[in-house]
Formats: structure tokens, sequence, C-alpha cells
């Protein structure tokens, strides 16, 4: 079963430092989506990409973030200058139709723990 | 602002006791509703979309209901592995690129 995987799946940084995250979607879905989820709380939206395009981002996505979909293949979410508010899970997902429609389907996320 | 309200926050119930989870959503205009359920440690798991009020969804101890400000996830006779967050999502009009997530209810099915 080739869902969508996330790497890596724990990282450790000291605050300030930069992190990147890779994600592989199911390889015929072209819609990829970067969702950040902390404790207790559902799944909060950061961007999404069609193909290679990135279409939207959320208000949460401050300027130290930044997400690539060269190719329209796999994405890299990149976080730089750290801070312990990042701390959270970062979970990718793909569809294959628009996502208000569609189902999302995600991988099981990078824990991210600045400290 | 689209909203989207899930109760009980948590739920225990005993093996065999069915119960629903509540999720209540305020949007303009629904496009699909989903429903997710999250072990620890790992990604929401993809269980129903519904689309219209009315529509109904099943699967093994699952049913999941669909009206115009709320939807409903029917347990029956649950199970210990039943246990796990259960989240529900909104697809919206003017937004169809991503979905707006409840906060969960955690279920424990004690044996």
């Amino acid at each position: 079963d080739t869902g969508v995987s996330q790497d890596p799946r724990h990282k450790i940084t000291k605050r300030g430092q930069n992190v990147t995250f890779r994600c592989d979607p199911i390889s015929e879905h072209n819609r990829l989506y970067w969702y950040r989820q902390t404790l207790g709380q559902g799944p909060e939206f950061l961007t999404y990409f069609q193909n290679e395009a990135q279409l939207e981002k959320s208000r949460l996505l401050s300027d130290r973030f930044s997400a690539e979909r060269p190719k329209g293949s796999f994405s890299t979410l990149e976080i730089q200058r750290t801070e312990q508010g990042d701390s959270a899970m970062y979970l990718c997902a793909s569809s294959l139709g628009p996502g208000g429609d569609s189902p999302l389907h995600f991988g099981n996320g990078t824990r991210l723990t600045v400290t | 602002e689209d909203q989207v309200t899930q109760s009980p926050e948590a739920l225990r119930l005993q093996e065999g006791e069915s119960s629903s989870l509540n999720c209540s959503y305020t949007v303009s205009g629904l496009r699909g509703l989903f429903w997710y359920r999250q072990d620890p440690g790992k990604g929401p798991e993809f269980l129903f979309t519904l689309y219209s009020a009315g529509e109904e969804k099943e699967k093994e101890r699952l049913k999941a209901t669909l009206t115009k400000k709320e939807s409903f996830l029917h347990i029956t006779a649950p199970k210990p592995e039943d246990s796990a967050t259960y989240l529900c999502a909104v697809g919206v009009s003017g937004s169809a690129r991503q979905l707006t997530f409840g906060s969960g209810t955690q279920l424990t099915v004690l044996p």
C-alpha cells in the first residue's frame, strides 16, 4: 500500500535552527496539502499545491515557513529560525480531486519538538 | 467565519455500549463533510464523506448521518479497538482546496 509517506517521523531541534520535512504523496494524486496539529486540536491548514503550483497559503504560515513541490511530485516544508511555538505535528495529505469534495489522505506526520 | 464544533470532547464507553458523537457546523455553503479516525502518533485515517442532508454511510460498527446543521457518528456495540480520536471536517464553497477540522472526540472503549 503506497500511501502518503513523511520523513522524518520525529525531529528535535534547538530554537533558532532551520528544519526541513519531506512528503511523498500518493503517486496519482496531483493535490498536496500541509497541515499542523497541536495536542488536543484538529489539524490546521497551512498550504496547498496543485501539481507544482502553490495555490493557497494560510495566514498561519509566517515568513519563516516555506514550502515547495518541484516537478509536482514530493514536497518539502522548511521552517527557518524555529521557535518553541513551532512544536507540533506536521501532517501532509494528498487528494485526487478538490479538497472540499474529495477526501484527503494523510501521512503519519513529522513530530517537531523545539527546545 | 466557518466553525466546526465536536462534542463531547471525550467519551468513555463499556464494550458493547452504543453511543453517538456530534459534529455541528456553521459554514457558508457546505461541499462535503468528512469523518476521520486518528490513533495516537498517527495521521488521520479517512472514514466517510457526506454531501447532502439526509445522507447516511456505514462501515462495520460505524454509521454517519448528516443534517443541515450537524452530523452524527453512531457507534454500535463498540469494541476496545474502536478507541481513537474521531475528527470531523468540512469543505466549503469558495475554499474548495482545504478542509476545516473540529477538535475531535477522544473515544475510549473499555473491555
